[in-house]
């Protein structure tokens, strides 16, 4: 298993800002997946962030406005620029036990974010 | 991605079977069936997966229909603890796209 970290917990962030969302892992994990998930709405996938390469953005998401870090196998940070209230939601990482479809995945408590 | 139904919400009694049902009749033979619950104001947790054969684990049992084309999370006994949103998940690669899932109500 995995024990996931993520800071900060929640936030009030004003429009026009940005913010950076920290995801810390207590072990060395390949893959690494920032989700969203709106008000009283099940999680969508914004990117999938491997160690050594640009992240992967799901349709819909963008660099621009979800740029995003993997410095190292334990680390990993999203940004959401330019906020707007649109963009209040939770936003959750993730980390997967191995790279087959058979391996789960370990989430962390996700990062509440109001845009006012 | 391939898709999942689920029924929008269920309810229980405690300490009575619960059996969630899901359907995926789009699912190919690569697919493992996953089920992850999400507690309120908590991120989701594994519950179950499989491919082809029933599953049991300490939390619960998976059916899975020989075609494929649906599959049953049963929880043996509910508690108020298992009060959550479950989500039955296709997975073929490494990525994860989540349904609406079932919110399950526990009546004490």
């Amino acid at each position: 298993s995995a024990v996931i970290s993520q800071k900060p917990s929640r936030d009030i962030c004003q429009r026009g800002t940005s913010l950076t969302i920290q995801c810390q892992v207590d072990s060395q994990v390949t893959m690494m997946f920032w989700y969203r998930q709106q008000p009283g709405q099940s999680l969508t996938l914004i990117a999938t962030a491997n160690q050594g390469s640009e992240a992967t953005y799901e349709s819909g998401f963008v660099i621009d406005k979800f740029p995003i870090s993997r410095p190292n196998l334990t680390f990993s940070t999203l940004t959401v620029s330019n906020m707007s209230p649109e963009d209040s939601s939770i936003y959750l990482c993730s980390v997967s036990s191995g790279s087959g479809a058979y391996n789960e995945q370990f989430f962390g408590p996700g990062t509440r974010l109001t845009v006012l | 991605d391939a898709k999942t139904t689920q029924p929008n919400s269920m309810e229980s009694n405690e300490e009575e079977p619960v059996h969630l049902p899901c359907n995926h009749s789009t699912i190919s033979g690569t697919d493992y069936i996953h089920w992850y619950r999400q507690l309120p104001s908590q991120g989701p947790e594994y519950v179950i997966h499989g491919l082809t054969s029933n599953v049991n684990n300490r939390m619960a049992s998976l059916a899975i229909a020989e075609d494929r084309k649906s599959s049953t999370l049963i929880l043996h006994r509910a508690t108020l603890r298992d009060a959550a949103v479950y989500y039955c998940i296709l997975v073929s690669g490494n990525q994860f796209y989540f349904g609406t899932g079932t919110s399950l109500t526990v009546i004490p």
